[in-house]
């Protein structure tokens, strides 16, 4: 069965620090890779996509790909208290359907 | 544009009613999809569309559940009879390729069976 595992959290960081979200996923032959945010009560957004091993940089934001590892996480730099929403990491399978993680809840401490 | 578009926001239902949730998608996105999301569960894919057709049903729960599509700016997802384990935020997403294209999600219908 396809999976996406990520620890539900909540993780706290303080305001100003780097916070780390981890993600592992089960099938090897997925190419595409996506980090949502969803704040309490809002729907998912997409802030991130990675298809390749490596880094991607947007912003404040980074994504990492290893795919011998099947880990993608997601680095959020100097975090800001508007950054606390649970994050949703989701991988495309062989049949171009997403596959969804449970979500990290972050929350970033003032 | 608006982007993806539901009705309604809230729904309170008593057990064995029908209920039936609505989706505007985004002019011009080809497919739809459908997601239920629930803490136990998380989120769910129901069914997705791709010009209106359904692709892949797999994801809903039992015969309970219907959605349809009958033209390319309008769907329906129908429960009926309710169940209070239907219970949840219910989800119309859509995107223009549905090969890894980003999905863009509505504001969801919060559906409690009572």
């Amino acid at each position: 069965q396809k999976e996406v595992e990520q620890n539900s959290g909540p993780l706290s960081v303080p305001e100003g620090a780097i916070a780390s979200l981890n993600c592992t996923y089960s099938d090897r032959g997925s190419q595409s890779f996506f980090w949502y945010r969803q704040y309490s009560g809002k729907s998912p957004e997409l802030i991130m996509s990675i298809y390749s091993n490596g880094d991607k940089e947007d912003g404040r934001f980074t994504a990492q790909l290893n795919k011998a590892s099947q880990y993608v996480s997601l680095l959020i730099r100097d975090s800001q208290p508007s950054d606390s929403a649970t994050y949703l990491c989701a991988f495309l399978d062989s049949n171009y359907q997403l596959i969804w993680g449970a979500g990290t809840k972050l929350i970033i401490k003032p | 544009d608006a982007g993806v578009i539901q009705s309604p926001r809230h729904e309170v239902t008593e057990m064995g009613q029908e209920v039936t949730l609505r989706c505007k998608p985004i002019s011009g996105h080809d497919y739809l999809f459908w997601y239920r999301q629930t803490m136990m569960r998380g989120l769910e894919l129901l069914i997705y569309f791709n010009n209106n057709v359904p692709i892949d049903d797999s994801g809903m729960p039992e015969d309970r559940f219907s959605a349809k599509m009958p033209n390319a700016s309008f769907s329906t997802l129908k429960i009926q009879p309710s169940e209070p384990r239907d219970s949840a935020v219910y989800f119309c997403a859509s995107s223009f390729d549905g090969r890894g294209e980003t999905q863009y999600f509505g504001p969801g219908t919060r559906l409690l069976v009572l």
